[in-house]
Parts: C-alpha cells; structure tokens; sequence
C-alpha cells in the first residue's frame, strides 16, 4: 500500500523568497502528481511527473521527481501572495494508474 | 464549457438516511473518481470507474456505492449515512490517455447528524 508523506505540513514564507516542499512516497508509483487548492476551493492540477528526473515548471512552480529516492518536490521561487493555497502531492498505488493516494497536504501563506 | 458538476453543494442530513450525491461531466471522459476530504487527512479516494459499468474501490470504499451505467455520470450513493462520513466531497474526471490533467468537480459539503 502506497504511503505519500509531505514536509512541511505548514509553510509561512516571505515574498521574494524561495522554498522546496518535499513530497516522499513508500512504493514504486507510475506517475507523482501535483495539485493546488485555494481555501474554501477545489483542486486543480498542476503537474504530473512521469519518470525519474522528470522536471516540469510553470511561473514561479517548480517540480521535480526522483523514483530511485522516492522522492518528489515542489520548488517555490521568489513568493509571491497569489501562490498562497494548499498543495497536495500524490502518486498511484497498488500498481493501478487509476488509484490514487495523497499527501495530506502542505498549507502556504506568503506574506508582503 | 468544459467542467465537472456536483449536486448538492451543500447537504445536512441524518444518521440512516439514504442519499445519493450525483456527479456529472461534460468532457466526455472515461475515467471519474470520487474523493472525501477531512482536515487533517488529506483526499483520499473512495471509488473510481475507468468506464462504463467498471468500477473499483479506492482506499475507504466502507459505506459507500457507486454506479456507472452512462459514461458521463458517477453518483455517490450514502445506503444508511452516518456521522463518520461528515466531510468534503469531490468528484473528477479525466482522460484515460491524457494522464496529465483531473478536472475536479466544486466540492459537496455533507454533515450527517
């Protein structure tokens, strides 16, 4: 059974500034997903990383996958208020690409 | 425009009530899950259908059904809810091949009293 664990579960940064959000997974997952939600929102996807050293970006988001460390993050560059949301990793268990399993989420507040 | 419904928003209801949350997407696409949300927790994925009448279950199937009988339709049928299953509801949708983007739906609010 895939677990998928996120550090840090909270996350308050400054604009301007840079941080990673780590998203580490038990099994093999075919695929490691990335997802926003803004409060009181639903989801939205953001990225999907298909194999090891896959890297994808958009704005000022970031990530990366790396299957022999089990290993996903999720690189925030210089914050800005708009990227405050949850943020949500999650990768295919029991070897199904139709189950899913996620993190239980990283909160982001950016500050001015 | 291309989306996910979810009807109710919002549902209060009581212990051994029977209800169905129904789901319905526009996008023409094979494969729709159903998600609970609780803080703290995460989603976690409750049952998912890759087509018509195939269905499986996720990782917290108990006290749950589903049915898949059209292709755009997945309802979240409750037999005999209780207060366990007070949570955020999310249905969504994607292609089968094109694995990079789930559409989810606005979220049903249930409390079960």
């Amino acid at each position: 059974e895939l677990k998928v664990e996120q550090n840090p579960l909270f996350l308050s940064m400054q604009e301007g500034k840079n941080y990673t959000i780590y998203c580490n997974y038990s099994t093999t997952s075919d695929r490691l997903y990335w997802y926003r939600q803004d409060p009181g929102k639903s989801l939205e996807s953001l990225f999907v990383l298909l194999s090891n050293g896959a890297v994808k970006q958009e704005g000022r988001l970031m990530a990366s996958l790396d299957t022999k460390a089990r290993l996903s993050t999720l690189h925030i560059t210089a914050a800005v208020h708009d990227l405050s949301a949850t943020y949500f990793c999650a990768g295919n268990s029991g070897g199904s690409n139709y189950k899913l399993t996620f993190g239980k989420g990283t909160l982001l507040t950016v500050n001015p | 425009e291309a989306q996910v419904t979810q009807n109710p928003r919002y549902l209060i209801t009581v212990t051994g009530k029977k209800l169905t949350v129904t789901c319905s997407q526009n996008m023409n696409h094979e494969y729709m899950s159903w998600y609970r949300q609780d803080p703290g927790l995460g989603l976690r994925q409750i049952y998912y259908s890759m087509n018509v009448e195939v269905t499986d279950k996720g990782d917290v199937p108990e006290g749950y059904k589903v049915s898949r009988k059209e292709k755009r339709n997945f309802p979240l049928i409750l037999e005999s809810p209780s207060p366990n299953q007070t949570s955020l509801y999310f249905c969504a949708s994607r292609d089968t091949l094109a694995v990079n983007e789930q559409f989810f739906g606005p979220g049903t609010r249930l409390t079960v009293l």
